[in-house]
This record gives C-alpha cells, sequence and structure tokens, in this order.
C-alpha cells in the first residue's frame, strides 16, 4: 500500500519557467510533510518541509503549497534552474511515530 | 555535506557472504534511522534509533540483518548470508532533538553478486 505517491516520473522544464512537482497521500494521520533532492550515487539532500498547521511554506525559489482536504503537496520551483536538475522525492510523517514515508520520486530535467 | 558519514560507500560481495556498513552521525542527533533505496523507489525505513535504544525495525528488515548503536553514538547495520535481491543504496540519516527534518549520509551501495 503505497501511502505516499509521486504520480509523474519525469518532467521537463525550461530554464527560467515554473516547475511544479506534485505529491499525494493517503493517510490523514500525517502531520509534516518533507521535499528532498537527490543527486546520482548521493544521499537525499532536504529541501523544504511544511507542517500540516499550514498550507504554505516558502524559502527562496522553493514554495511548498499543502491541500489537506484533497491529501495533495506541491512543490514549487521559481525561476528553474539547471542545477535543480535531479530526482524530487517527498516524504510524509505521523510525528507520533518515527516513521517517514516516502514517494517513488520524480525526476525533474530543466533544459538550458 | 550534511555531516553524515557513511563507510564503506561501496560494496561489492559474493552471494552468502557477511557485510557491515557503518554511519557515523552529526554528535548531537540523537536520532538515526536507517533505509534502503532500490532503483526507482523512495528511501524505505527499516530501523529506527533513539540514543543506543532501538525502538523501531520495519518488516522488511529480516532475520538477516541487525543493527546497533552502541553508546548512541555510530551505527552499525549487518547483513547476514547476503542475497541477489539485498542489492540496494543503504542509507543512514539524522534528526536532531528538535524539529522533524532528517539529514541524509551519501549511502552505502551494495552489490551482491
Amino acid at each position: 500500500d503505497q501511502q505516499v505517491k509521486q504520480n509523474s516520473p519525469s518532467l521537463s522544464v525550461q530554464e527560467g519557467r515554473i516547475s511544479i512537482l506534485n505529491c499525494d497521500y493517503t493517510n490523514s494521520m500525517f502531520d509534516y510533510f518533507l521535499w528532498y533532492k537527490k543527486y546520482p550515487a548521493e544521499g537525499p539532500t532536504f529541501l523544504i518541509s511544511i507542517s500540516s498547521i499550514k498550507d504554505k511554506n516558502e524559502d527562496g525559489r522553493f514554495t511548498v503549497f499543502l491541500n489537506k482536504s484533497a491529501k495533495h503537496l506541491s512543490l514549487h520551483i521559481v525561476p528553474s534552474q539547471p542545477g535543480d536538475s535531479a530526482v524530487y522525492f517527498c516524504a510524509a510523517s505521523d510525528t507520533g511515530t518515527y516513521k517517514y514515508i516516502f514517494g517513488t520520486g520524480t525526476r525533474l530535467k530543466v533544459l538550458a | 555535506d550534511t555531516g553524515v558519514s557513511q563507510d564503506p560507500r561501496h560494496k561489492i560481495t559474493k552471494r552468502g557472504q557477511n557485510v557491515t556498513f557503518r554511519c557515523d552521525p552529526i554528535s548531537e542527533h540523537n536520532r538515526l534511522y536507517w533505509y534502503r533505496q532500490t532503483l526507482g523507489q523512495g528511501p524505505e525505513f527499516l530501523t529506527y534509533f533513539q540514543n543506543e535504544a532501538q525502538l523501531e525495525k520495519s518488516r522488511l528488515l529480516s532475520d538477516r540483518f541487525s543493527a546497533e548503536r552502541p553508546k548512541g553514538s555510530f551505527s552499525t547495520l549487518e547483513i547476514q548470508r547476503t542475497e541477489q535481491g539485498d542489492s540496494a543504496m543503504y542509507l543512514c540519516a539524522n534528526r536532531p532533538r528538535v524539529g522533524n527534518e532528517q539529514f541524509f549520509g551519501p549511502g552505502t551501495r551494495l552489490t551482491v553478486l
């Protein structure tokens, strides 16, 4: 049972445009969400997070939106840069437990 | 660089051999996780330590897998009698005492021939 889903395995975007990566979850107990970026042969790097008490969190070019009623979150990258090309994972946590559940990732390619 | 180191970075072994991986976390981060990642998948939770106590183990962690964190510092993950299905990236992650973010090490890529 995949509790966290990233339905788009890949996305291509022109440099300077907006990249939107989506993530859906099924467990209503999840109350904390994170996005990670992963380059080949490296561990995931933390990007940005959001608590369920918020619907938006912004950090520089990265903004995460949370729609609790739809159990959906998205990561917006504006403007996209070639160095943003990587695999992006969303993760969800029920802070009453220890576990983080990761999605299967979306490979973003930013075209120069 | 997250400050989390893992050793070795790559390990090639023959089926049936035992392997051990090490994770050196950020010293003040008392919570430590092990994950396994296979191609096309996200990291899958294996086990969790708070200080030296192993508080949760995934059902993915068969009897051939064991993890330790003596004195709440570094951690080791041992796989006995390796199988080809154990081939994966093994990731260690830290979490500070306060906060919900996890910080990952670079991983150990295991190939079982």
